[in-house]
């Protein structure tokens, strides 16, 4: 079946400007993460969504960041005003439940100039 | 203190030789342990998970959990080229979601 989806796989923007980044999850899966990865560093947790629960936005790093997801499916990550500093690869993941595995989309690849 | 901490590496082993990867955790509430490989470029994918004290192994690869010294570590067995990779331990709370990932360490297996 289908994985994970996100697009754009990269996006170029300009300090200040504000990007929305999407994701598909796989279908029934109730969980979705998303998570921001610097080069050469780890995974940073921002948020996750979990059916009809609110989600935890414990890691989202500035209120520039925000994220929805609709109708428990596709979810959007928006960054207002963009900083250099938020260049990085944004990967999405969704997963059937907690404690299980999490399956990982392409990610995108996103440059602030 | 990170909530999970890694040595970044990069180990390196010859072909052949076992990999032993080691992963610290602070939050005693943790319940769920992973371990995902990450190669250059790519997107994580799920290597193994643990949930119980000792060992659990599948194929040529073994974790081990051991929560009073929260400690969790993979052991590769007769490494190959195709294991080098970054390795990222992850941690989940009980029944909790949020999943905190360590910074990775960097394998290289030397044909």
């Amino acid at each position: 079946g289908a994985g994970v989806s996100q697009s754009p796989s990269n996006k170029v923007t300009e300090k200040g400007k504000d990007v929305e980044l999407r994701c598909d999850p796989i279908s029934g899966h109730t969980a979705l993460y998303w998570y921001r990865q610097s080069l050469g560093q780890g995974l940073e947790f921002l948020i996750y969504f979990q059916g009809n629960s609110a989600p935890d936005k414990s890691g989202l790093p500035s209120d520039r960041f925000s994220a929805e997801r609709t109708g428990g499916s596709v979810s959007t990550l928006t960054i207002q005003r963009t900083q250099q500093e938020d260049s990085a690869v944004y990967l999405c993941a969704s997963s059937f439940g907690n404690g299980e595995t999490q399956y990982f989309g392409p990610g995108t690849r996103l440059l602030v100039l | 203190q990170k909530e999970v901490e890694q040595n970044s590496g990069p180990l390196s082993v010859p072909e052949g030789a076992i990999a032993s990867l080691n992963c610290t955790y602070s939050d005693r509430g943790s319940q769920s342990f992973f371990w995902y490989r990450q190669y250059s470029g790519k997107s994580p994918e799920l290597i193994m998970f643990i949930y119980s004290n000792g060992d659990k192994e599948d194929g040529r690869f073994t974790a081990q959990l051991n929560k009073a010294s929260q400690y969790v570590s993979l052991l590769i067995r007769d490494s190959q080229p195709s294991d080098s990779a970054t390795y990222l331990c992850a941690v989940q709370r009980s029944g909790g979601f949020k999943t905190i990932f360590g910074a990775g360490t960097r394998l290289f297996v030397k044909a």
